[in-house]
């Protein structure tokens, strides 16, 4: 299976700073890498898609990039409403697996 | 809106089974695979498997095989997932979540807590 390690696995930050969470894929994976934002009791939303696409409403502030086996996801600006836990996940290869998540709390 | 709505909340034995269901609107059904994926409390995300709701074909994850099944409906839009000889384990919220055929996930249902406790 291809591990998908995510750092950091924690961070604070302040409304405003700009937090890059960075992925990295086992064995490479091309493109097929998607960010997903989960909330506390909510269901994950989908934010990025090929590893730099944004899905259909998620404001410009997320952005992701990478290739191969290393992947950013960046939000410029933090705002209150994007304190949450953020997975990446690799689609290449069966079996799908996530990342251990990054939980992103105030500072 | 396209939405995937879930059957709501289990509280199984261990050893029972649990099947749990995904009844999708908005969309065409048939268009989409849909993946099950499960958080389990202090755990990260984990995928269970997909079915295609054009022909029923499924694909599991290796460490679910013989204990998962997944069905759909296609006369009322609806998937389901059965989970067999429940462990404690297995508590955990499942989500299904649709995905065009070798693309990511981009709907995800809103989840169903199982409980599985004596």
């Amino acid at each position: 299976d291809i591990q998908m390690t995510q750092s950091p696995s924690s961070l604070s930050a302040s409304v405003g700073d700009r937090v890059t969470i960075t992925c990295r894929a086992s064995q490479g994976i091309s493109n097929y890498l998607a960010w997903f934002q989960q909330k506390p009791g909510k269901a994950p939303k989908s934010l990025i898609y090929a590893a730099s696409n944004l899905q259909s409403g998620v404001p410009s502030k997320f952005s992701g990039s990478g290739s191969g086996t290393d992947f950013t996801l960046t939000i410029s600006s933090l705002q209150p409403e994007d304190f949450a836990t953020y997975y990446c996940q690799q689609y290449n290869t069966y079996p799908l697996t996530f990342g251990g998540g990054t939980k992103v709390e105030i500072k | 809106q396209v939405q995937l709505v879930q059957s709501g909340a289990e509280v199984k034995k261990p050893g029972a089974s649990v099947k749990v269901s995904c009844k999708a609107s908005g969309y065409t059904f048939t268009d989409y695979l849909i993946h099950w994926v499960r958080l389990a409390p202090g755990q990260g995300l984990e995928w269970m498997g997909w079915i295609n709701p054009h022909n029923g074909d499924t694909n599991y994850a290796q460490r679910f095989q013989g204990r998962v099944t997944m069905t759909r409906d296609t006369s009322i839009s609806t998937a389901y997932m059965e989970l067999s000889r429940l462990r404690s384990d297995d508590t955990a919220v499942y989500y299904c979540a649709r995905a065009l055929w070798g693309d990511a996930c981009d709907i995800w249902g809103q989840g169903t807590m199982v409980t599985v406790s004596s």
